[in-house]
């Protein structure tokens, strides 16, 4: 059975530039959530999708900005890429969005801003 | 604003010496406590959510519990591969489900 799909796995940019990153779900998952991860720190929460409408929004600028897809599938967005923006972004997937039975992280992708 | 303080930042242990990992935490009304374990280069992956002070559980060789301000995971006679990073989240109560971490401890048992 898969797990959670992100892709892609690693990705450099430039400052200023524009990124799309993706996620799949476990499939009948309904829920999907992204958090950034700076090396060294736990990871932090950007934004909670459920049934293709927003639940929660993390303190995060509004040049990030994500979506959900009739198949559950997400997609974050950022835009005008600043050098801090460099971390492991995961997205996590679950039943119900309090994640009674666990959320299940992906393998993150590896964004580097140069 | 709810906070994870997990101890200590990193814990060294012989293979077979038992140990715990501490993770204290404020929030305004817990819905859940989560413990993860990350490998490097990986995201988290699950290992218990505690709801309730008393609560414990088990997987193999860990243990978690809860109390009103703190829980610890108690690791019994560790192996190699349960060298890790271990992350504390808590989720609090009301409609955004956010989980808050801690920073983590990395956790390495020498054989």
């Amino acid at each position: 059975d898969a797990g959670v799909t992100q892709s892609p796995t690693h990705l450099i940019k430039t400052r200023g530039q524009h990124v799309t990153l993706r996620c799949s779900p476990i499939s009948g998952h309904k829920s999907v959530s992204w958090y950034q991860q700076v090396l060294g720190q736990g990871p932090q929460f950007i934004f909670q999708y459920y049934e293709k409408e927003e639940r929660g929004r993390g303190n995060f600028p509004d040049r990030f900005s994500a979506r959900q897809f009739p198949n559950y599938s997400s997609e974050l967005n950022v835009n005008a890429l600043l050098l801090g923006d460099s971390a492991l972004y995961l997205c996590a997937s679950s039943l119900d969005p309090g994640g009674a039975y666990g959320y299940t992280f992906g393998s993150g992708t590896r964004l580097t801003v140069v | 604003e709810d906070q994870v303080t997990q101890s200590p930042e990193a814990l060294r242990l012989q293979e077979g010496e038992s140990s715990s990992l501490n993770c204290s935490y404020t929030v305004s009304g817990l819905r859940g406590l989560f413990w993860y374990r990350q490998d490097p280069g990986k995201g988290p992956e699950f290992l218990f959510t505690l709801y309730s002070a008393g609560e414990e559980k088990e997987k193999e060789r860990l243990k978690a519990t809860l109390t009103k301000k703190e829980s610890f995971l108690h690791i019994t006679a560790p192996k190699p591969e349960d060298s890790a990073t271990y992350l504390c989240a808590v989720q609090a109560g009301g409609s955004n489900y956010k989980l808050t971490f801690g920073k983590g401890t990395l956790l390495t048992v020498n054989p």
